[in-house]
């Protein structure tokens, strides 16, 4: 079945170290987003790429970074400079008609 | 994107239409607008989109205004299993010719509690 896989659900990190959240999906899709959400709040977008090899700063990118070498594949990396990194994080796709499609999400949390 | 406001919270009866609104004043000619709902800590799970023709599926309604302004969501006969955060947004789909994806952004939605 197609969709979209993130890994790993939970994953804990040392204060100053930077971890990698790994996005993909067999879609087919151009087009890839982050998202990170905290309790009780709305989806607040971090960084998307359009196409192979190209990704634009979405609202909250500092702190953050992503390369997107392959269609398939849309990793984020949680950089020591972002200074409240626990948090939901949620990558999607979209079709042409722009129907959205999410990944499970993926918890950091912070030591 | 256009940006939009949905009330914050609603309650709704078991049995009874849960009508979710949507204010989207800014909205352009090619944009559609979309319906997802977030049960807790899930991925948005999509219910429906439109342009300004009103749609129905198996989940929901949705209708729009004639002048696209706004919109609203329609559970027909709610659930307890309805009981989520409901986001709308517009966004126009992704361009042939130029290849540009819309950037998505959401808001905080709306908050549905569906009680006995």
């Amino acid at each position: 079945d197609g969709g979209i896989t993130q890994s790993p659900k939970y994953l804990f990190r040392k204060e100053g170290q930077n971890v990698t959240l790994s996005c993909e999906q067999n879609l087919n899709h151009d087009a890839m987003y982050w998202y990170r959400q905290d309790p009780g709040q709305g989806l607040r977008l971090i960084y998307y790429s359009q196409i192979v090899n190209d990704f634009q700063k979405g609202d909250i990118a500092e702190g953050y970074s992503v390369s997107r070498e392959k269609k398939e594949s849309f990793p984020l990396t949680v950089t020591s400079a972002q200074k409240n990194p626990t948090a939901f994080y949620l990558c999607a796709s979209t079709s042409e008609r722009n129907t959205i499609y999410f990944g499970e999400g993926s918890w950091l949390t912070v030591v | 994107d256009a940006k939009t406001t949905q009330p914050p919270s609603m309650d709704c009866a078991e049995g009874r239409a849960a009508n979710l609104p949507c204010n989207h004043s800014t909205i352009s000619g090619n944009e559609y607008v979309y319906w997802y709902r977030q049960i807790h800590s899930q991925g948005p799970q999509y219910i429906i989109h439109g342009l300004k023709n009103n749609e129905t599926n198996e989940m929901a309604s949705l209708i729009i205004t004639e002048d696209r302004k706004s919109s609203t969501l329609i559970l027909p006969h709610a659930t307890l299993r309805d009981t989520a955060v409901y986001y709308c947004i517009v966004s126009a789909p992704r361009s042939s010719y130029t290849g540009t994806a819309s950037k998505l952004t959401f808001g905080t939605g709306t908050r549905l509690q569906v009680t006995l």
